[in-house]
């Protein structure tokens, strides 16, 4: 079946030690996305990419960066994890077929990756 | 700040009963919508989604929502709740998913 995958489910690291949390499709969708979401809360838009074009929303903190080195895959890095930014990071992907930003399909969301800092 | 709010934090329902889920949303033109739904420790699940035509949109697990622009809604119903739609469930608008803070559902025996 067509998917998004993330790995790994659960990632423990140490303050201020960088971290990488992948992301894989094989839905072939050209748009993905990095959402972090903190307990009982909604997931928060951190950035995404339209094919290779990176677009970083405004209040997302330089601390976290990410690559996509081809359509399928794409990586969160946080270059200094603080305690503040244990959570959990959730990839989506979806097809958008129009120009106008509009013509979005669906999202489709991966199980997440729990990270934990100590 | 177009958005999507969900006035309700928690809701108990018991089994068998039916279930509502209130979204409004704030957008100027017709937004996209979308209810999704979380299990603990888990992704998001699409439950269902309106772009356009038919206001009544069905979904899966039994899901259905109507979309009422006069009232700027987009609630979420379902007729019977079983024990397992105990979850967090999330109202989102517009193609960059703008999520409403969620409606955790407690399902009573």
């Amino acid at each position: 079946d067509a998917m998004v995958i993330q790995n790994p489910r659960y990632q423990v690291t140490q303050f201020g030690k960088p971290v990488t949390l992948s992301c894989s499709q094989t839905l072939n969708h050209n748009v993905m996305y990095w959402y972090q979401q903190k307990s009982s809360q909604a997931p928060k838009l951190l950035f995404h990419y339209y094919d290779k074009d990176f677009n970083n929303e405004a209040d997302t903190p330089d601390n976290f960066q990410s690559r996509r080195p081809n359509t399928s895959f794409c990586f969160l890095d946080i270059r200094s994890p603080g305690l503040g930014d244990a959570a959990m990071y959730l990839c989506a992907t979806s097809r958008e077929v129009g120009t106008s930003g509009r013509d979005q399909e669906t999202q489709y969301f991966g199980p997440g990756t729990r990270l934990l800092v100590l | 700040a177009q958005s999507v709010t969900q006035p309700d934090i928690h809701i108990t329902v018991s089994e068998g009963a039916s279930l509502e889920l209130r979204c409004n949303y704030s957008y100027g033109a017709t937004p996209y919508l979308f209810w999704y739904v979380q299990s603990p420790g888990q992704g998001l699940q699409l439950l269902l989604k309106y772009f356009s035509g038919d206001t009544l949109v069905q979904g899966i697990k039994g899901f259905e929502a109507e979309f009422k622009r006069s009232q700027s809604s987009f609630n979420l119903r379902k007729p019977s709740v079983h024990w397992s739609d105990a979850a967090e469930y999330f109202c989102a608008g517009d193609y960059k998913l703008s999520f409403g803070a969620g409606t955790t559902v407690t399902v009573r025996a």
